[in-house]
C-alpha cells in the first residue's frame, strides 16, 4: 500500500531564507508526483507536478525534484515570503490503485 | 480558469440527517472526486466518476454514496449523518485519468451534531 509521508509537520523561517520541504513515498512505481498548496479553510491549489520520467519542474521561485529509485521528492522556495505561509502538500499517483495518494502536509510559517 | 464550486462553504446538522454536498466543475472534466480531510490523516479519497452515471469506491466510502446524473455536477450524499463524519470535504476534477492535475474546489466544512 502507497503510503506518503512528509517532514517536518511544521516549519517556521524567517523571510527571505530558502528552504526545502520533503516527501517520501514508499512504492516507487508512481506515473507522478504533485506539489499543492492550501490555505487555511480554502481547498488546494496545484503547484507542481512532475511526470514519473522528468527528475524536476520549476515555476518562479518553486523547484520540485523527484526522485523515484529513492522514494522523495523535494520542494525547495527561495526566498521566502510571509505570503508563502501555507500548507503545503504532495501527492503520489500510482502504483497499485492508481489514484492520488497525498501526505499529511507541512505547515510552512514564515516569519516577516 | 478552472471553477470548481461547492455548494456550501460551512454546513451544520444532526446526526441522522440526509446530507447533500454538491460539486460544480465548468471544464467539460471527464474525472470528478470527493474527498474528506481530517487532521492527521490528510486526504482520503471516498467517490469517484470517470463518466455520467459512472461512480467508484475510493479508499473509504462506507456511509457516503454520490450522484453524477450530468457532467458538470458530482454530488456527495450522507445517507444517515453521523458525527463521525464531521470534517472538511473537498470536491476535484481533471481532464485526464493519469497525467494532469487535480483543480479543488474550495471545501466544505461540516459539523454533525
Amino acid at each position: 500500500k502507497q503510503e506518503v509521508t512528509q517532514i517536518p509537520a511544521a516549519l517556521s523561517v524567517p523571510e527571505g531564507e530558502n528552504l526545502v520541504l520533503n516527501c517520501s513515498f514508499t512504492d516507487s512505481a508512481i506515473y507522478n508526483l504533485q506539489w499543492f498548496r492550501q490555505d487555511p479553510g480554502k481547498g488546494l491549489t496545484s503547484l507542481l507536478l512532475i511526470q514519473s520520467s522528468q527528475r524536476e519542474q520549476t515555476s518562479g521561485r518553486l523547484n520540485a525534484s523527484l526522485d523515484k529509485s529513492s522514494g522523495r521528492s523535494t520542494l525547495y522556495i527561495a526566498a521566502s515570503q510571509p505570503g508563502d505561509s501555507a500548507t503545503y502538500l504532495c501527492a503520489v499517483r500510482g502504483g497499485a490503485t492508481n489514484k492520488l495518494i497525498f501526505g499529511t502536509g507541512t505547515l510552512l510559517a514564515v516569519q516577516p | 480558469d478552472v471553477k470548481v464550486t461547492q455548494s456550501s462553504r460551512y454546513l451544520v446538522k444532526r446526526t441522522g440527517e440526509k446530507v447533500f454536498l454538491e460539486c460544480v466543475q465548468d471544464m467539460d472534466h471527464e474525472n470528478m472526486f470527493w474527498y474528506r480531510q481530517d487532521p492527521g490523516l490528510g486526504l482520503r479519497l471516498i467517490y469517484f466518476s470517470y463518466d455520467v452515471k459512472m461512480k467508484e469506491k475510493g479508499d473509504i466510502p462506507e456511509g457516503y454514496s454520490v450522484s453524477r446524473e450530468k457532467k458538470e455536477r458530482f454530488s456527495l450524499i450522507l445517507e444517515s449523518a453521523s458525527t463521525n463524519q464531521t470534517s472538511m470535504y473537498l470536491c476535484a476534477s481533471s481532464w485526464d485519468r493519469y497525467q494532469e492535475t487535480q483543480y479543488f474546489g474550495p471545501g466544505t466544512r461540516l459539523l454533525v451534531l
